[in-house]
């Protein structure tokens, strides 16, 4: 069975430019999270995603931060434009069952967003 | 607000030798606790769990932690730790609504292990 997947692995843009970040979680599963992690600080929650809708999208910084899931497959998550601050490793997880505190997330490896 | 504090940012033992990681949470309800490890280009992997019942757990890999509700605490531990176990590891909380649940990580403890 295919884990998560994000794409790419690794960007480096210049500040201004735009950035789009893609995640394919694992196939049939209905929720889908993107996290963030900043230069050795915790991994902090942007959105969650009940197969296409938005369910939580507390967590995104501003309005630079676009996600998207088309058809409840694949998610994106767009900045534009990207500032300094947006650097750092965005995590995708998803995970089988809708609702409930005890489900485990699978991760993907992240993406590595440097902006100069 | 519900947080997680992992006050060792890193921490190194020697192979062999037993390993403990400090958790503690701030939340005002029944907490779902989790331990993550993150090896180096990978992504986040669950070691363990705990929701209710027995308070301590075993996880994978031969790791277990220990629920503390009076000192808010779920350190992980493990009694023999091998080279392989050089990762990253958090600590996390997963909050609950109707629609859903977020997860709320620490900052996350460094492991090195040395020969």
């Amino acid at each position: 069975e295919a884990g998560v997947t994000q794409f790419p692995s690794h960007s480096v843009i210049e500040k201004g430019q735009t950035v789009t970040l893609r995640c394919d979680p694992i196939s049939g599963h209905d929720n889908l999270y993107w996290y963030r992690r900043v230069m050795g600080k915790e991994i902090k929650f942007l959105l969650h995603f009940v197969k296409e809708s938005k369910q939580d999208e507390s967590g995104m910084p501003n309005n630079r931060f676009l996600a998207e899931r088309t058809g409840g497959t694949y998610s994106t998550l767009k900045v534009q434009p990207a500032e300094l601050e947006d650097s750092g490793v965005y995590f995708c997880a998803s995970s089988p069952r809708q609702g409930g505190t005890n489900e485990k997330l699978f991760f993907g490896s992240g993406t590595q967003l440097s902006v100069l | 607000a519900q947080s997680v504090t992992q006050p060792d940012i890193h921490i190194t033992v020697s192979e062999g030798a037993s390993l403990e990681l400090r958790c503690n949470y701030s939340y005002g309800a029944t907490p779902y606790l989790f331990w993550y490890v993150q090896s180096p280009g990978q992504g986040l992997q669950l070691l363990l769990k705990y929701f209710s019942g027995d308070t301590l757990v075993q996880g994978i890999k031969g790791f277990e932690a220990e629920f503390k509700r009076s000192q808010s605490s779920f350190n992980l531990r493990k009694p023999s730790v091998h080279w392989s176990d050089a990762a990253e590891y958090f600590c996390a909380v997963g909050l609950g609504n109707t629609g859903g649940f977020k997860t709320i990580f620490g900052a996350g403890t460094r492991l090195f292990v040395k020969a």
